[in-house]
C-alpha cells in the first residue's frame, strides 16, 4: 500500500517569492506521482506528474517538481508566485503496476500569497 | 484535454431523501471510474472504484448500500446517496481514468450536497 505525507499543512508566502511545497511517500513498489491544485468549490486541476524517465518535471503555471526516488520525495517549487496561485495542492500517489490502481492524495496544503 | 463533467453541482436535499450524482466522461472512454468524497479543509477519500459492466469496490467504512454506484457504459457513473442525512453534506468528486492511457485520470468539478 502506498501513503503520501505533506509536512506543511499551510505555506503562506509573499508575492513573487519562491516557494516549495514538501511531498514524501512511501511504497514498497514503483509509482506514478501527481500534483494537483485545486481552488475554492471546484474540482481538481493536474499541475504536473512524473512517470518515468527525467525526475525534473515541468508543469503548468511555472510549476516543477523533483522527483527523488532515494529520499521518496515529490516536492513542488515555484521560482515566483503569483496572487493566483493562492489555492490548496494535493500530492497524489499510485502503483505503477496495473492501470486499476487506486490514486492516495496526500493531506494537502494549503497556499497563501501575501501582496 | 479530457473533460469530466458532473452533475449537478450543487444539490439540497431533505434528510431521507435520496439523491443521485451524474459522472460524465465527455470526450474519452473511461472503463474505470472513481468517487471521491472531501470535507472542508480536507483531502480527498477515495469512496469507491467502478470498472464498467462490473459491481464498484468499495474503501473500508464505505457502506455500500448507503451509496450505490452504477458505472453501466464507458461515459457514465452513478452515485446514488440513500436515505441521506445531514453527516452525508459533503462535496463529492468523480474522476475517470481514460481507457487509452492507464496512468491519467481526470476530475469532475465536483458536486456540494447539503441535507438539511
Amino acid at each position: 500500500a502506498q501513503s503520501v505525507t505533506q509536512l506543511d499543512s499551510q505555506v503562506p508566502v509573499f508575492e513573487e517569492a519562491p516557494v516549495e511545497l514538501r511531498c514524501n511517500y512511501s511504497s514498497s513498489v514503483s509509482v506514478y506521482l501527481f500534483w494537483y491544485v485545486q481552488y475554492p468549490n471546484q474540482g481538481l486541476q493536474l499541475l504536473l506528474k512524473y512517470l518515468s524517465g527525467s525526475t525534473l518535471v515541468k508543469g503548468i503555471n511555472g510549476f516543477e517538481a523533483e522527483f527523488n526516488k532515494s529520499q521518496t520525495s515529490f516536492h513542488l517549487r515555484k521560482p515566483s508566485v503569483h496572487i493566483s496561485d493562492t489555492a490548496e495542492y494535493f500530492c497524489a500517489v499510485r502503483s505503477s503496476g496495473t492501470s486499476y490502481d487506486k490514486v492516495i492524495f496526500g493531506p494537502g496544503t494549503s497556499l497563501s500569497v501575501i501582496p | 484535454g479530457a473533460v469530466v463533467s458532473q452533475h449537478p453541482s450543487w444539490v439540497i436535499c431533505k434528510s431521507g431523501t435520496s439523491v443521485k450524482i451524474e459522472c460524465r466522461s465527455l470526450d474519452f472512454q473511461a472503463t474505470t471510474m472513481f468517487w471521491y468524497r472531501q470535507f472542508p479543509k480536507q483531502s480527498l477519500m477515495l469512496m469507491a472504484t467502478s470498472n464498467e459492466g462490473s459491481k464498484a469496490t468499495y474503501e473500508q467504512g464505505v457502506e455500500k448500500d448507503k451509496f450505490l454506484i452504477n458505472h453501466a457504459s464507458l461515459t457514465l457513473s452513478t452515485l446514488t446517496v440513500t436515505s441521506a442525512h445531514p453527516e452525508d453534506s459533503s462535496f463529492y468528486i468523480c474522476s475517470a481514468r481514460d481507457h487509452g492511457t492507464d496512468y491519467e485520470q481526470y476530475f469532475g468539478p465536483g458536486t456540494r450536497l447539503t441535507v438539511t
